[in-house]
């Protein structure tokens, strides 16, 4: 069956550290792979997108990773802040599915000074 | 440029009754989906529409529908609601070349509350 898993549910650390942040999936061939913040009370907020054919992409402190052999992406935050505290959704769009998006559950990230 | 909004940000049914959420996208933007969201499915996609047409549907039943006027703000309508129904409706809108590229920018949501 086709699943998408963020690893944690809940990731805790420290301000100044990198977080990293999972996400896998199984019976997909995604086109495109997408991560969002969505903080409480509110909708998700586009944060990077990275095509099937690219290995890297970075904007400002954010990186993502994708790669289709291991079925994994990964999203990393270097030097967090606290208000970098909220929860991160990582998100397959398939060539199948048009503009619509397959969610992971998302990772809750907090951030303590 | 002002952001997508959904209105009414908060309301309470009972089961049985029906609901109907309203969703303003981005000036430009032509496309809007549609997502459920509850702490055990995540978010889930419901339906699409472009240019008044329904492009894509998820799988939920026949009680959710939705439609889209000439201004491309759309509707979604809940019908004979159950208890399950209560989640965050999100409303995202693009600018939708149709492709798995686009972008979604989502509203804040509609809370619904099935009683």
């Amino acid at each position: 069956s086709q699943k998408i898993e963020q690893n944690s549910e809940a990731l805790n650390i420290q301000e100044g550290k990198t977080a990293t942040l999972t996400c896998n999936y199984t019976n997909y061939s995604p086109a495109y792979l997408q991560w969002y913040r969505q903080d409480p009370g509110r909708g998700p907020v586009f944060l990077l997108l990275i095509r099937e054919n690219e290995k890297e992409k970075r904007k400002e402190r954010l990186k993502v990773t994708f790669d289709t052999t291991l079925k994994q992406s990964l999203f990393h935050i270097t030097a967090s802040q606290p208000a970098d505290s909220a929860t991160y959704l990582c998100a397959l769009a398939t060539n199948q599915a048009g503009t619509a998006l397959i969610f992971g559950k998302g990772t809750t990230l907090s951030v303590s000074s | 440029k002002a952001g997508v909004t959904q209105t009414p940000r908060y309301l309470i049914k009972t089961r049985g009754q029906q609901v109907t959420l309203s969703c303003s996208p981005i000036s430009g933007h032509r496309s809007v989906s549609w997502y459920q969201q509850t702490p055990g499915q995540g978010l889930q996609f419901l339906f699409e529409y472009f240019s008044e047409t329904q492009r894509n549907k998820g799988n939920f039943p026949g009680r959710f529908s939705g439609r889209q006027f000439s201004n491309s703000r759309s509707e979604m309508n809940v019908s004979t609601l159950e208890l399950g129904d209560s989640a965050l409706y999100l409303c995202a809108s693009s600018l939708a070349s149709g492709g798995p590229g686009d972008t979604q920018y989502f509203g804040p949501g509609t809370r619904l509350t099935v009683l």
